[in-house]
């Protein structure tokens, strides 16, 4: 199995409501990498956080690493009609691959 | 280029047929990935170079899958003797020097839709 797994597969929620997703993993790894894609395109970065970090902020985004349970998890506070996407969860090990899991399908209604 | 390009954006052929996609790397970037993505699926990764060092190809399904890159920029991935399962959006992305911050965030170019018929 994949390496990262989001859960839920997919979330709709109304906007001005904060959205949860989240990611574990298998393996011991060297950061963590949210991305965003929309309409089955390219991926864009959105935050990384390190093995040794709890919590990194980035705007709306907030994101966890408990390494101890090898989760992650991905909120975005406040959320917009323009939020909806897809939301992968990548992990980097000591090589350069990133793994990417399923993703969680967002959608925010108006 | 600002970012990563690829080429074509779409792309139907019949199955049999070999097909050529290409990735245009941003502009210093040692490092460029394909990966594969199936619909509504996540990101299967496909081969890997870095440098003039010799290539990841451990993602590869089969021996009809191969990539070069050419003076360390662009590449191009080639899929021999299509079949309909190779339909997917191929995704090429590049990331910084080693060591460096860029080196752990990946560009992502906008993919190449496949659809072999």
């Amino acid at each position: 199995s994949q390496q990262g797994e989001e859960d839920p597969q997919a979330l709709s929620i109304q906007e001005g409501e904060n959205a949860t997703m989240n990611c574990s993993y298998k393996t011991s790894i060297n950061n963590l990498q949210w991305y965003r894609q929309n309409s089955g395109r390219g991926l864009v970065h959105l935050i990384l956080i390190r093995s040794n970090e709890r919590e990194k902020h980035s705007g709306r985004l907030r994101v966890t690493l408990d390494t101890s349970k090898k989760s992650s998890s991905l909120l975005i506070t406040a959320s917009r009609a323009a939020d909806t996407a897809s939301y992968f969860c990548a992990t980097k090990t000591s090589g350069s691959r990133l793994t990417f899991g399923e993703g969680t399908q967002l959608t925010v209604n108006p | 280029g600002a970012g990563v390009s690829q080429s074509p954006s779409n792309k139907v052929t019949e199955k049999g047929k070999d097909v050529e996609l290409r990735c245009d790397p941003i502009s210093g970037h040692t490092a460029l990935y394909w990966y594969r993505q199936s619909l509504g699926q996540g990101l299967e990764f496909l081969i890997y170079f870095q440098g003039n060092s010799a290539p990841d190809k451990s993602g590869l399904p089969s021996d009809r899958f191969s990539a070069e890159r050419t003076g360390g920029s662009v590449s191009t991935l080639t899929i021999q003797r299509t079949q309909q399962e190779d339909s997917a959006v191929y995704l090429c992305a590049s990331s910084g020097p080693s060591g460096t911050g860029a080196y752990n965030e990946q560009f992502f170019g906008p993919g190449t839709r496949l659809t072999v018929l």
